[in-house]
């Protein structure tokens, strides 16, 4: 039962790399986001998804692009990294119905220097 | 843009104190989730309040929807060292209902 899956968990990019991030889960949910979260500031949606081929800008999508050709994943990139990029990125899923809760993958730390 | 404020940002208590928690909006939400979060994993739902007035009770930990459903309070009695992480609040809207706001968090540390 492996829920939401993120990989890696760690990664450390200079200025001006690109990388992606990956995000899975085998629960069958519609409904899958990314989120960043930075000290004293929540989580902040960056992109979110409704269903595959289907992806929606959040609150700081800047300098990120996602996908959804499946169901399951839902990777994020990272076109070229800075150093206001560094944070702790989390996936979520849920049925995406009011109210239906978020599952959360364990992040990805991320620094950029 | 919607907000959900939490107070306070940091608590640290010994155990066996009650502490509560706030998370304040001057918007309405349809919904109020209460997530718990421990070091290097993802936030875990701890509870779903959709009515205004509502009050759910966990264990230990009590829950409540404002009337009006801009706020919401967690309070914990007789805190124990396994409650101790950061808790978040989220809300949801009608219309946007995959969407929710979260909450800066409040930093609980309970002390043996």
């Amino acid at each position: 039962n492996a829920g939401v899956t993120q990989t890696p968990k760690f990664q450390v990019l200079k200025t001006g790399q690109s990388m992606t991030l990956q995000c899975a889960q085998d629960m069958n949910h519609e409904y899958m986001s990314w989120y960043r979260q930075d000290p004293g500031m929540g989580l902040r949606l960056i992109h979110y998804s409704v269903g595959a081929g289907i992806t929606d800008q959040g609150e700081v999508p800047n300098g990120y692009n996602v996908s959804r050709s499946t169901t399951e994943d839902f990777p994020l990139r990272l076109l070229s990294a800075a150093p206001s990029q560094t944070s702790v990125y989390f996936c979520a899923s849920s049925y995406g119905f009011a109210g239906s809760p978020l599952h959360f993958g364990n992040g990805t730390r991320l620094t950029v220097t | 843009t919607q907000l959900l404020e939490q107070s306070p940002q940091f608590l640290s208590i010994q155990e066996g104190e009650n502490l509560t928690v706030y998370c304040n909006s001057s918007s309405v939400f349809s919904s109020l989730q209460w997530y718990r979060q421990e070091p290097g994993e993802g936030p875990v739902l701890l509870v779903t309040v959709v009515t205004g007035g509502e009050v759910k009770k966990l264990k230990r930990l009590t829950f409540q929807f404002g009337d009006a459903r801009k706020d919401s309070s967690l309070h914990i009695t007789a805190a124990q060292p396994g409650d101790t992480g950061l808790y978040l609040c989220a809300g949801g809207s009608t219309g946007s209902a995959r969407q929710l706001t979260f909450g800066s968090g409040t930093q609980l540390t309970v002390l043996p």
